[in-house]
């Protein structure tokens, strides 16, 4: 069974930092690409990055590049996300997803972690 | 970037009625497109892959149709734990991944 954690959540003030971390478990974590997908309060879903499952490839999406950053630890079956200089629009619960094995199905969420909530005071 | 638009935003149903919800993506985007089921409180589960496909375990009620840029979801007989809200996304073969605007539906 597939099973994905976040943690790393929190308040933080406007311009501040935040790591999050996702613990994957259930399936070969390194033949998958993951994704960071949020979802501010009693708003839609919104895509935020992806990374390959050897994390050669990454995108963003336009409203957090240059300022957060993906990155996974194989060795640890762990992805990150790196939340620099953070604006109260960045309030959401952050979700980490599972993605697919192939550069087309890289966006194809199958299973999703119980997400962790980001709070920037403004 | 592809926009996804979704319809209608939220929708009352009774138990036993059949429910439909449709996507529009801005351009072809093949069979790319998944169906996700959200009920409060709770992370997003995937329902529908690849337009048509029903993920293993999820109720047979629920089914996807669609190619190219138009979609349809639906519910052939609505259950009352089929209260959530409900979106539509994209994997075109470049990001960003897009997601209807979700559709939110309530049992009467």
């Amino acid at each position: 069974e597939v099973q994905l954690l976040e943690s790393g959540g929190g308040l933080v003030q406007s311009g501040g930092s935040l790591r999050l971390s996702c613990a994957a478990s259930g399936f070969t974590f390194s033949n998958y690409a993951m994704s960071w997908v949020r979802q501010a309060p009693g708003k839609g879903l919104e895509w935020v990055s992806v990374i390959s499952g050897s994390g050669g490839t990454t995108y963003y999406a336009d409203s957090v590049k240059g300022r957060f950053t993906i990155s996974r630890d194989n060795s640890k079956n762990t992805l990150f996300l790196q939340m620099n200089s953070l604006r109260a629009e960045d309030t959401a619960v952050f979700y980490c997803a599972q993605g697919g094995t192939r550069a087309h199905t890289y966006g194809s969420h199958d299973s999703w972690g119980q997400g962790t909530l980001v709070t920037v005071s403004s | 970037d592809i926009q996804m638009t979704q319809s209608p935003s939220s929708l009352s149903a009774s138990v036993g009625d059949r429910v439909t919800i449709t996507c529009q993506a801005s351009q072809d985007i093949n069979n790319y497109l998944n169906w996700y089921q959200q009920k409060p409180g709770k992370a997003p589960k995937l329902l529908i892959y690849d337009a048509s496909n029903l993920e293993p375990g999820v109720p047979s009620r629920f089914s996807g149709s669609g190619s190219g840029t138009d979609f349809t979801f639906t519910i052939s007989s609505l259950q009352a734990e089929d209260l959530a809200t409900y979106y539509c996304q994209q994997y075109g073969d470049h990001p960003p991944y897009t997601f209807g605007q979700g559709t939110k539906l309530e049992i009467k």
